[in-house]
């Protein structure tokens, strides 16, 4: 049981350029979200999704984009980096459902460095 | 939107030690849920509690929920280097949203 598998582990952009950050879980999740953390403030989200082609925002959502086509993925997209994007990135994915207290799964993060 | 303070930031205790840290909230929570990260890692959850007044124990940890279900507390007994991390708290609050408090980062001196 795979869990929450996030890809590449590593990245180092050069300010401008685009990628896309790789989230699968293979728990029939309904609930999956992106968060970034950053020294002294925490886990911050980014954006979440309550299940297949629906997304919204969190509390920092500027510079990135989100989809949902499947239950499995939920892709996180910079269109163009910036130096403060430099962070530790988690996807996280829950059962249940909109609403549902169920612990949240972590993958193990993406450490990425905008130069 | 709902916000949950964590204190202390910074904990630094001598192997052995009991200590506590706090969670807490301006507004009512529907629940709390704690978890850990270790150095270079991951969260990963440790415990939900729903209930006022709710307590639970994992071996040397204790958790408990406020009456008034505002505030939440994690007690360590007898710190050992195994607990070195950093411990958040979260919340929903009754939205799809789980908030995250900053984190308490526990180091321990042997």
């Amino acid at each position: 049981n795979a869990g929450v598998t996030q890809t590449p582990k590593f990245q180092v952009l050069k300010t401008g350029q685009s990628m896309t950050l790789q989230c699968a879980q293979d728990m029939n999740h309904e609930y999956m979200s992106w968060y970034r953390q950053d020294p002294g403030m925490g886990l911050r989200l980014i954006h979440y999704s309550v299940g297949a082609g629906i997304t919204d925002q969190g509390e920092v959502p500027n510079g990135y984009n989100v989809s949902r086509s499947t239950t499995e993925d939920f892709p996180l997209r910079l269109l163009s980096a910036a130096p403060s994007q430099t962070s530790v990135y988690f996807c996280a994915s829950r059962g249940g459902g909109g609403g549902s207290n169920q612990p949240q799964h972590f993958g193990d993060g993406t450490r990425l460095s905008i130069l | 939107g709902q916000q949950v303070m964590q204190i202390p930031q910074y904990q630094h205790v001598q192997e052995g030690e009991d200590f506590t840290t706090y969670c807490n909230s301006s507004t009512t929570l529907s629940n709390i849920q704690w978890y850990k990260q270790r150095p270079g890692g991951h969260p990963v959850f440790l415990i939900q509690l729903v209930k006022s007044g709710e307590v639970k124990k994992q071996k040397r940890l204790t958790f408990q929920f406020g009456e008034a279900k505002k505030n939440s507390s994690l007690h360590i007994t007898a710190t050992q280097t195994t607990d070195v991390g950093t411990y958040f708290c979260a919340s929903q609050g009754g939205s799809e949203k789980l908030v995250f408090g900053k984190g308490m980062k526990l180091t321990v001196n042997p």
